[in-house]
């Protein structure tokens, strides 16, 4: 079973709209931790925003949130007023419990419209 | 303050030829972790360094992959008679001891002819 699933392999948004891309995560551990990465063209692994699965209130990081949903495991991203700048891959990664390897989804790739 | 450093910032060689790459993590972060990225896929851990040693190596598909990080700074990724499957970025990242974020350097994209 895959650890971490991306739903959505392209979206297409318009300009200063808000845009929430998928995570869903399988782990068995009560102690890990979610991230979201972005990657534009140039290749370059972006850190975003970082929960912790002991973390009571979502993260937030500017125009990024990560609506975390412990029981349903889920770890959504919400980039609020988009902008074309935002177009890039968007990857989301689980650490388990005490083990410090990251384990990344598929990614998302995120279109914003002019 | 500076990144992560990765160089070269391409490799190009031939199936079977032996090639280095070089990562330099970010001044005094001791864990330092090197990933592999086929295309169309997200990366895929290799190794983990914390200080001069390989805390986990579980990632390397073979024998022909091997990682060194001599003096606990700078690691080298190392492989082997080079195959076509070995095309890949290969990206490399640190975090401070105990940090829950791993930076990321630009990477190294390998082409194996």
């Amino acid at each position: 079973a895959q650890k971490i699933t991306q739903t959505q392999p392209g979206m297409f948004v318009q300009e200063k709209e808000a845009v929430t891309l998928d995570c869903t995560y399988d782990t068995s551990d009560q102690s890990y931790g979610l991230f979201w990465y972005k990657q534009p063209s140039s290749g370059e692994m972006i850190f975003l925003i970082y929960q912790g699965s002991y973390d009571e209130q979502n993260a937030t990081e500017g125009r990024y949130s990560l609506n975390f949903q412990k029981a349903r495991k889920s770890a959504n991203l919400v980039i609020s007023a988009s902008q074309l700048g935002d177009s890039a891959m968007y990857f989301c990664a689980m650490r388990e419990g005490l083990v410090d390897k990251i384990i990344f989804g598929k990614g998302t790739r995120l279109h914003i419209l002019p | 303050g500076a990144g992560v450093s990765q160089t070269p910032s391409n490799k190009v060689t031939e199936k079977g030829k032996y090639v280095e790459l070089r990562c330099d993590p970010i001044s005094g972060h001791t864990a330092l972790y090197w990933y592999r990225q086929s295309l169309g896929q997200g990366p895929e851990f290799l190794i983990y360094f914390q200080g001069t040693g390989a805390a986990d190596d579980s990632g390397l598909p073979n024998d022909r992959f091997f990682a060194v990080r001599p003096e606990g700074s700078v690691s080298t990724l190392k492989i082997q008679r080079t195959e076509r499957g070995d095309s890949a970025v290969y990206l490399c990242a640190s975090s401070e001891q105990g940090g829950e974020t791993q930076y990321f350097g630009p990477g190294t994209r390998l082409l194996v002819l």
